[in-house]
């Protein structure tokens, strides 16, 4: 069985402010694959990153940066200079050969900048 | 390139009408999903086709039916809705099975 865990609800920062965004996940599988989604208050879910197990390479795009760390099986998100329009549903999601490589998604995380 | 649509966009049913919610990709992707949204929940499978011809059931099949009419169509059926089919559905795709999944606009149904 896999599971994702994003313990934060709900995150409130003011504009500006550099915000962290949890992931944990379970898997017994040595080959995996984690994903970032964003849901805006307009409902459609849009697609962020895909990490591989093998790729422990923290990415950065933009303001974006996201943190892989097997060690403590977490792929965290952090946006730098957070702005209004960050203001979204985020989830976590993950897909191992355990699963039938379905999608598994975190509950996500309400984050609210104000300005 | 429209990606992912879903219709309608919204619908209101009564107990045990039934309906359904039609979805198609022109990515040329092989597997499509049905997910649906409740609120503090995520999102949670309810069908799947792994390729043209299959179907599979997911975390939370149970009052639903799918059919893959080809590869770029995946309809979703209530055959008798009821309240607790209240929701937010989403219709996915993706190329392989590793990939990256592209989502719908999402139908919002409320059963009355």
């Amino acid at each position: 069985a896999q599971k994702v865990t994003q313990a934060q609800t709900e995150i409130s920062v003011v504009e500006k402010e550099d915000v962290t965004l949890d992931c944990v996940y379970e898997t017994r599988d040595t080959t995996y694959y984690l994903f970032w989604y964003k849901q805006p208050p307009s409902g459609e879910l849009v697609f962020l990153i895909r990490r591989n197990s093998f790729d422990e390479q923290n990415e950065i795009s933009g303001r974006y940066s996201w943190n892989f760390q097997k060690s403590t099986s977490s792929f965290n998100f952090t946006i730098t200079a957070s702005q209004v329009v960050d203001s979204a549903v985020y989830f976590c999601a993950l897909i191992s050969s355990g699963s039938a490589r379905q999608l598994t998604f975190g509950s996500g995380t309400q984050l609210t900048v104000l300005p | 390139n429209a990606g992912v649509t879903q219709t309608p966009k919204f619908q209101v049913l009564k107990t045990g009408q039934s309906m359904t919610l039609q979805c198609a990709q022109d990515m040329n992707h092989n597997s499509m999903y049905w997910y649906r949204q409740d609120p503090g929940m995520g999102l949670r499978l309810i069908y799947y086709s792994a390729s043209e011809g299959t179907t599979d059931k997911g975390e939370v099949p149970n009052g639903y039916n799918v059919s893959r009419l080809n590869k770029r169509e995946f309809s979703l059926r209530l055959e008798s809705a009821a309240p607790s089919q209240t929701s937010v559905y989403f219709c996915a795709s993706r190329l392989g099975q590793d990939n990256e999944q592209f989502f719908g606009p999402g139908t919002r149904l409320t059963v009355l």
